[in-house]
């Protein structure tokens, strides 16, 4: 039971260069959601997938980009990174929406942008 | 407003009763989460409660919910030092075809030996 899985655990980027950061999940799940967690603010949505070529805004989508080709692939960019992109990035997925369909979370990216 | 607010910091003895508290911002929510963090780890599931309960006990763990004050509470008896994480509850919010889940800012629990 392989899960979700992010990569890589941790990257060290420079102001203004482009990064992907990278989530696949085995469940074939449907939905599936990025967020970014800081200290004092908790998590944050960036983007969410419904579906395969379905993505939507979340609440701080600036400055990222997401695709979704394959179900089981939720890549999110940073175009030109920043310094407020200093953060911990989590991928979830969920198979169905509901009380009894929790996020199922990744163990995480440490993005540190110099 | 838009945020949902809990406090940063929380320290007890082990054996003691921990109290984690929430206000979230949607009347209209149909269900609330409790997720729970370890050290470098992703989030998990802990519990959840849904709006027209008022109490929902499992085990060591008890939700209370005030619907009216919009405030949600976390309830950890016997605390041990297995439970000290970052706790953070969630609201799920209607945006589209897709229910977003929104989380609060998150409870650092620290259970003291």
């Amino acid at each position: 039971d392989a899960g979700i899985t992010q990569s890589p655990r941790y990257k060290i980027t420079e102001t203004g260069r482009q990064v992907t950061l990278m989530c696949h999940q085995t469940w074939s799940h449907s939905y599936m959601f990025w967020y970014r967690q800081d200290l004092g603010h908790g998590l944050r949505l960036i983007y969410y997938s419904a579906a395969a070529d379905i993505t939507d805004k979340g609440e701080v989508p600036d400055g990222y980009v997401v695709s979704r080709s394959k179900t089981e692939n939720f890549p999110l960019t940073l175009e030109s990174a920043t310094r407020s992109q200093t953060s911990v990035y989590f991928c979830a997925s969920s198979n169905a929406q509901g009380y009894n369909s929790p996020l199922h979370f990744g163990n995480g990216t440490r993005l540190t942008v110099t | 407003g838009e945020d949902v607010e809990q406090s940063l910091f929380l320290s007890v003895r082990e054996g003691d009763s921990s109290v984690i508290n929430c206000t979230y911002t949607d009347s209209s929510s149909t269900y609330l989460y409790w997720y729970k963090q370890e050290p470098g780890a992703g989030l998990q599931l802990l519990t959840y409660i849904f709006s027209n309960m008022d109490m929902k006990q499992d085990q060591r763990l008890t939700v209370l919910l005030n619907k009216k004050d919009k405030h949600l509470s976390l309830r950890i008896a016997d605390t041990q030092t297995g439970d000290s994480a970052i706790y953070f509850c969630a609201e799920p919010r209607s945006g589209g075809a897709t229910n977003k889940l929104i989380f609060g800012t998150g409870t650092l629990l620290a259970v003291q030996p």
